[in-house]
C-alpha cells in the first residue's frame, strides 16, 4: 500500500508560518488533498489537487506538491487554525484511499 | 450541495453485524462516488471503501482490513448508502462517515456527521 508520512505534531507562534508536510515516493505524480479536523467534528476540505482552496478556506490557506513531498502552509495562523490536518491521496496500484497519520497543528 | 446523514451505528458483539446507512439530500446523488470512513477513538481517519456510481456499474473497492468483511451497496432511487459489516472485530470499533466525491482521484467535498459503532463483549 502507498505510505504517506506526516509529522506527528507541528507548532507555531500565533500570527507566524505553519508548514505541515506530507512525504510519500514520487507524490508529485499524485493529487493531493488536504483535510482540516476540529474536535468532535468531521473533516473539511482545506486544500484540493495539491493547491486549491475551496470556498470558505482562508487564503491562509495554500498547499504545494513536488517530488516526495507534498506541504500544507498556513500563514498569519490564528487560535482557530487548531486542528488536526490530514493528506490524502488516490492510490492506483491499490485502487484504493491512502491517508497520512495526521499533524495536530497547535498555535501558541 | 449535498447533505449527508449516517444512521444504524450502535454497540455489537464482536462476530457480529451491522447496518449503517447514508441518506443524502441536496444534489444529484447519482452522480456521485461515495465514500465510508472511519476513525477509531483517538486515532486518524481511515477509508473503509467506496462505490463508484452508476455510469461505472456501481464497482466498489475496500481496504485489506474490511474486503471479505463489509459490504458497499447503494439505492440511488432513494438517495441511500449502506454499508454492511460483518464478523465485526473489537478493531472496528470508530466513527464511520460517509463522503462524496467524483472520481477517484478527487477530493471528499461533502460529509456526514458520522455514526459511532462499537464493537465490544
Amino acid at each position: 500500500s502507498y505510505e504517506l508520512t506526516q509529522p506527528l505534531s507541528v507548532s507555531v507562534a500565533l500570527g507566524q508560518t505553519a508548514k505541515i508536510t506530507c512525504g510519500g515516493k514520487n507524490i508529485g505524480s499524485k493529487n493531493v488533498h488536504w483535510y482540516q479536523q476540529k474536535p468532535g467534528q468531521a473533516p473539511v476540505l482545506a486544500i484540493y489537487r495539491d493547491s486549491n482552496r475551496p470556498s470558505g478556506i482562508p487564503e491562509r490557506f495554500s498547499g504545494s506538491n513536488s517530488g516526495n513531498t507534498a506541504t500544507l502552509t498556513i500563514s498569519r495562523a490564528q487560535g482557530g487554525d487548531e486542528a488536526d490536518y490530514y493528506c490524502q491521496v488516490w492510490d492506483s496500484s491499490t485502487a484504493g484511499v491512502a491517508f497520512g497519520g495526521g499533524t495536530k497543528l497547535t498555535v501558541l | 450541495e449535498v447533505q449527508l446523514v449516517e444512521s444504524g451505528g450502535g454497540l455489537v458483539q464482536p462476530g457480529g453485524s451491522l447496518r449503517l446507512s447514508c441518506a443524502a439530500s441536496g444534489s444529484t446523488f447519482t452522480d456521485h462516488y461515495m465514500d465510508w470512513v472511519r476513525q477509531a477513538p483517538g486515532k486518524g481517519l481511515e477509508w473503509v471503501g467506496r462505490s463508484r456510481n452508476k455510469a461505472n456499474s456501481y464497482s466498489t473497492e475496500f481496504a485489506a482490513s474490511v474486503k471479505g468483511r463489509f459490504t458497499i451497496s447503494r439505492d440511488d432511487s432513494k438517495n441511500s448508502l449502506y454499508l454492511q459489516m460483518n464478523s465485526l472485530k473489537t478493531e472496528d470499533t470508530a466513527v464511520y462517515y460517509c463522503a462524496s466525491t467524483k472520481t477517484d482521484f478527487d477530493f471528499w467535498d461533502y460529509w456526514g456527521q458520522g455514526t459511532l459503532v462499537t464493537v465490544s463483549s
